[in-house]
């Protein structure tokens, strides 16, 4: 069964302190690795997709990276900001289609 | 604004009953799809439609039943509702399918008492 873990559930960071979100995955066959920002009760946003051979993708200050041989990837925040208080959602494609998300990891960023 | 529009934003119904969502994909935009989200769950893909025509179906009960019309904008239609359908439910739309990356919308509130 494709699976998608994300640690750690939820994290609180100080403005302006970076942080380092962690995805794991089992999908099967690997087609890409997608990471979005979902404000509560809000439609989640793309910050990321990276296919197979990328292992690194920037956003401004969201970079993520993916090792696909060890079927992880990590999305690091710089400078973090209020505003980038969200859930962060690792998505896995996989086949034509098929996307498998993550529970999410809860960011909190406090003043 | 992702340009992706679904109504209504809220709904609250009684169990048993059946009610339909709709959604409007950004101009252009050939695929659709439908996604539920429990507060205890992540994200969960429901069915995709491309061009009118079913793509992919994920983990969508027999109870629940998607189109996509001529002029490309969806409906989710929930029959005999349980309290464990109460979600938020997402459509997205993305240009083909694929690789493509997708857009979503606001979401619908779905609440059976």
């Amino acid at each position: 069964k494709n699976q998608v873990e994300q640690s750690p559930q939820s994290l609180i960071i100080l403005e302006g302190k970076n942080c380092t979100l962690q995805c794991n995955y089992t999908v099967s066959p690997f087609s890409n690795l997608r990471w979005y920002k979902q404000d509560t009760g809000r439609g989640p946003v793309s910050l990321t997709i990276m296919t197979f051979s990328e292992n690194t993708k920037s956003n401004g200050r969201y970079t993520a990276t993916l090792d696909a041989d060890t079927k992880q990837s990590s999305l690091h925040i710089t400078a973090s900001q209020l505003s980038d208080s969200a859930s962060y959602i690792c998505v896995v494609g996989s086949g034509y289609s098929t996307l498998t998300f993550g529970k999410g990891t809860m960011l909190l960023v406090s003043p | 604004d992702s340009g992706v529009t679904q109504t209504p934003k809220h709904l609250i119904t009684a169990t048993g009953q059946r009610v339909t969502l709709r959604c409007s994909p950004r101009s252009g935009d050939l695929s659709v799809y439908w996604y539920q989200q429990s507060l205890d769950q992540g994200l969960q893909f429901l069915i995709q439609y491309y061009n009118g025509e079913e793509r992919a179906k994920g983990n969508i009960l027999e109870r629940f039943s998607a189109q996509q019309f001529p002029d490309l904008h969806s409906e989710l239609n929930l029959s005999s509702l349980e309290l464990g359908d109460s979600a938020l439910y997402f459509c997205a739309s993305s240009a083909t399918t694929g690789y493509n990356e997708q857009f979503f919308g606001p979401g619908t509130r779905l609440t059976v008492l």
